[in-house]
């Protein structure tokens, strides 16, 4: 959507390697969430952030890792320890009353 | 936590009305229900919210009983380019205690010619 940009749109990991999904808003939202969506299946959630400097595991967050250092900025680093991570990942903020979200465009993440 | 269920999928004719039913027993007494639509490839679209009773905007309808514990989404007169996958949203506390929006496993709605 206009005010959540993620890069890139498309993302090819190699074994062993950690890759970093970038997730940018322009909206002031306080929370911010990170989801992983596999073929067919819905959104599962990874990490979210209520505040800067603040983040909590989601249902889905062995083999990922975040930050919250600004409040513009929720990247989310894939590592080497997720061993399947090719999914389609998503990521929303969510406004005031914390029950509307939010969301970018996507990255589809494959594995070479 | 909170979760939601629905049927995983529906088929309608072009035209005709959809009802699209969320259960959520265990809503909190200060969530709202949300509604998403999503298409392949792309991030889930606002589409309605409400707390109790109902509420009607350009797009769709949406039903809240007086208990919470469901709410159907209701599209009139679908068309084609109404395929898509809908989702309802119910907020829930984790063990930690925090605040997090979790997704059910929504419904595949298909429109048929």
């Amino acid at each position: 959507d206009g005010g959540i940009t993620q890069s890139p749109k498309y993302l090819f990991r190699k074994e062993g390697q950690n890759v970093t999904l970038s997730c940018e808003q322009n909206l002031n939202h306080d929370a911010m969430y990170w989801y992983r969506q596999d073929p067919g299946q819905g959104l599962r959630l990874i990490y979210y952030s209520q505040i800067v400097n603040d983040f909590q595991k989601g249902d889905i967050a062995e083999g990922y890792s975040v930050s919250r250092e600004k409040k513009e900025s929720f990247p989310l680093t894939v590592t080497s320890a997720q061993k399947n991570p090719t999914a389609f990942y998503l990521c929303a903020t969510a406004d005031a009353t914390n029950e509307k979200l939010f969301f970018g465009s996507g990255t589809q993440l494959s594995v070479l | 936590l909170a979760k939601t269920t629905q049927p995983i999928s529906m088929d309608s004719y072009e035209g005709q009305e959809v009802n699209i039913t969320c259960s959520h027993n265990n809503i909190a007494t200060n969530d709202y229900i949300t509604w998403y639509q999503q298409f392949p490839s792309q991030g889930p679209r606002f589409i309605i919210q409400g707390y109790k009773t109902k509420v009607t905007n350009e797009v769709a309808s949406l039903f809240i009983p007086a208990d919470r514990k469901s709410s159907t989404l209701s599209l009139p007169r679908v068309s084609l380019s109404d395929t898509a996958v809908y989702y309802c949203l119910v907020g829930s506390y984790s063990g930690a205690g925090s605040y997090q929006l979790t997704f059910g496993k929504g419904t595949k709605l298909s429109v048929i010619p």
